[in-house]
């Protein structure tokens, strides 16, 4: 059974950089897929911020592709999202996914999803 | 920014059928580019409920269905139960944006 994981601080203050992992168990990452981010603001909808292929290949949200940057870590079986210069919009609950790349990148597997506060 | 857009809300009475939109454009869901529907219960992460507009997950139960006709995309609930109350979000590829999309999203409430 694949199972994802965020992990990361849960306060980051205004202009700093918001750094999260998502630990993959089940499945190895370098084996195919795209390992993605989602971002839900509180009471609010969802919004995708961008995914990596297991490859390395990235794509990203263009509203966001100037701040983001989404990394594997093969030995670690893990991948991470970097988002710069974060203001009190950024604040949301963070999502990884897998993105089925056998059919159209739906997202099959969710991580519970981690609350990211931004504020000083 | 959500370029597919949902009704807010549908509501219906246990056992009766319930049907929604998802609108969209010819760059999106207009251009062949595969509809996924994810559910998303109360304070838990969404749930793949629909893949490639028809399409359900194994352990998906038969009483959600999925279809497509230009440059929309809807999901219909059989059976309604009151296990179905939850958010309800549509997603595609949007060529013009380069990326993935997601529906406004619509509440279903059971009576």
């Amino acid at each position: 059974q694949v199972q994802l994981q965020e992990s990361g601080p849960r306060l980051v203050k205004p202009s700093e950089t918001l750094s999260l992992t998502c630990a993959v168990s089940g499945y190895s990452i370098s084996s195919g897929y795209y390992w993605e981010w989602i971002r839900q603001p509180p009471g609010k909808g969802l919004e995708w911020i961008g995914s990596i292929y297991h490859s390395g290949s990235t794509y990203y949200n263009p509203s966001l592709k100037s701040r983001v940057t989404i990394s594997l870590d093969m030995s670690k079986n893990q991948f991470s999202l970097r988002l710069s210069s974060v203001t009190a919009a950024d604040t949301a609950v963070y999502y990884c996914a897998r993105g089925d790349s056998d059919n159209w990148n739906s997202l099959d597997y969710w991580g519970q999803g981690t609350l990211v506060t931004v504020s000083s | 920014q959500s370029v597919l857009t949902q009704p807010p809300s549908v509501s219906g009475a246990p056992g009766q059928r319930v049907t929604f939109s998802c609108t969209g454009s010819s760059s999106n869901i207009g251009a062949g580019f595969g509809v996924h529907w994810y559910q998303q219960l109360p304070g838990t992460a969404p749930k793949l409920l629909i893949y490639g507009d028809t399409n359900r997950p194994s352990g998906v139960p038969d009483r959600f269905s999925g279809s497509k006709s230009g440059t929309s995309a809807s999901l219909a609930i059989t059976g309604l139960q009151a296990e179905d109350e939850a958010d309800y979000y549509c997603q595609s590829y949007d060529s013009s944006l380069s990326g993935y999309v997601f529906g406004t999203g619509t509440k279903v409430t059971v009576l």
